[in-house]
């Protein structure tokens, strides 16, 4: 089983459509949570954090579920510029000090007229 | 605005060529990660530095492949031999130990061993 796993999607929608994704991670011990956005050909940049109860930024909303250990993000009201692939991050120790950040392979958006 | 510097941005070689990718991680930046991306794997680290000492490399093949800091401002990571199946985006990326999370990446560098 990976450790971060996501639906490669793609998921097509149109402009101003909502749509929701989710991930899974295996390590009960993970500490901290995050959605990365990547553009085609582009490197991955940091789009939110995640936290426990929950949080919106705009028209953005990540929430977590510690319990069932799975993260979610919902896009309201979908822009053509959504179009990216969404990672799912996850964050845990390592023994010898540090944090490994691990990826899932990402779902990809497309916005659509 | 600062930024991670990748250098190549494409590489093209034959298998068993040596490569070498370099980075120059943001100024002040104390961690260093190395990362494999491909479309079957997504992003897989291969290295992580902090303070220019190696604290992850377990994702790494030792067999072919090094990661070293030799000062602040440098990051190497090196193939020898390269293979075919080594194709892939190599991203290098840059933070600060305590805010890991917001990692800043170099624009890759594309690697094709032919």
């Amino acid at each position: 089983r990976k450790e971060v796993e996501q639906d490669p999607g793609p998921f097509n929608v149109p402009e101003g459509a909502t749509v929701a994704f989710n991930c899974t991670y295996s390590n009960s011990a993970s500490q901290s949570f995050f959605w990365y956005r990547q553009d085609c050909r582009k490197e991955p940049k940091l789009l939110m954090s995640v936290y426990s109860s929950g949080n919106e930024d705009g028209r953005f909303t990540a929430q977590l579920n510690r319990a069932s250990q799975y993260i979610s993000l919902l896009i309201r009201d979908s822009k053509l510029s959504d179009s990216a692939t969404y990672l799912c991050v996850v964050k845990w120790a390592l023994e010898g000090g540090g944090n490994k950040l691990t990826f899932g392979t990402g779902t990809q958006l497309k916005v659509e007229l | 605005d600062a930024r991670v510097t990748q250098t190549p941005r494409h590489k093209v070689t034959e298998m068993g060529q040596e490569v070498t990718m370099r980075c120059q991680p943001i100024l002040g930046h104390n961690t260093v990660f190395w990362y494999r991306q491909t479309m079957m794997q997504g992003l897989e680290l291969l290295a992580y530095f902090r303070n220019r000492a190696p604290l992850d490399d377990s994702g790494m093949p030792k067999d072919r492949f090094s990661a070293e800091m030799p000062d602040a401002t440098l990051a190497t990571l090196k193939i020898q031999p390269s293979e075919p199946r080594d194709s892939a985006v190599y991203f290098c990326a840059s933070g600060l130990s305590g805010t890991t999370e917001k990692l800043f990446f170099g624009s890759g560098t594309q690697l094709s061993v032919l």
